[in-house]
């Protein structure tokens, strides 16, 4: 197991479709979090899961987006409806306790 | 809310000298962690330090090393020996001790290395 991994590293998109992003964490790592940074800015908050349970979401999390993390392994981020201002760095981290071993990002640009 | 402040959106150091990033961060607990990622270009972000607040001892780790002081809220990171590998951003990030509380991260310093 190499660290945590992300699919897909880039994604265009047009305004207005869906996008889904994956994140693969360190196999015994029970909690992931996803994050999201924007050009100049710290990465931001989205929401955090132990195990399979959705633990905590931010207020940047709109209706729009949904994270499931089935059986506690792999982690989907999915946005619908896609709008410019989604446009950003999406950032996957994991870790068992402690230090936070992130992904090298999906980076989704909106049309 | 905790809040993390870097007011160095860019530093600048010869090779081989030392440069020290600054971070100021505000928070009413009395038990946190503090950390200092490195974001290098296209690259995933690493952790290269971390200090508990409940430890007055500053972290040091090899090159790295910081000066906590909690009672200012200050926690910046002296980088000895400037590498050129240590061309990055830099993010100062917070977490609370209870919970599993995501980090709070500051909008990051770009430390550029000279030849």
């Amino acid at each position: 197991d190499t660290g945590v991994s992300q699919d897909p590293r880039h994604k265009i998109t047009k305004r207005g479709q869906n996008v889904t992003f994956r994140c693969d964490p360190i196999s015994e790592h029970n909690r992931l979090y996803w994050y999201r940074q924007t050009l100049g800015q710290g990465p931001e908050f989205l929401t955090y899961f132990q195990n399979e349970a959705q633990l905590e979401k931010s207020r940047l999390l709109s209706d729009r987006f949904s994270a499931e993390r089935p059986k506690g392994s792999f982690s989907t981020l999915e946005i619908q409806r896609t709008e410019q201002g989604d446009s950003a760095m999406y950032l996957c981290a994991s870790t068992m306790a402690g230090e936070l071993f992130f992904g090298e990002g999906s980076r989704l640009t909106v049309l | 809310a905790q809040t993390v402040t870097q007011s160095q959106p860019e530093m600048s150091v010869q090779e081989a000298e030392t440069v020290t990033l600054s971070c100021t961060y505000d928070t009413s607990e009395s038990d946190y962690y503090l950390f200092w990622y490195k974001q290098p270009p296209s690259r995933q972000m690493i952790l290269v330090i971390r200090q508990e607040a409940y430890k007055q001892q500053n972290a040091t780790e090899n090159r790295f090393s910081v000066n906590f002081q909690k009672a200012a809220k200050s926690f910046s990171l002296k980088i000895s020996d400037s590498q050129l590998g240590d061309a990055a951003m830099y993010f100062c990030a917070y977490r609370s001790s209870g919970g599993a509380d995501g980090l709070t991260f500051g909008k990051g310093t770009h430390l550029i290395i000279q030849p």
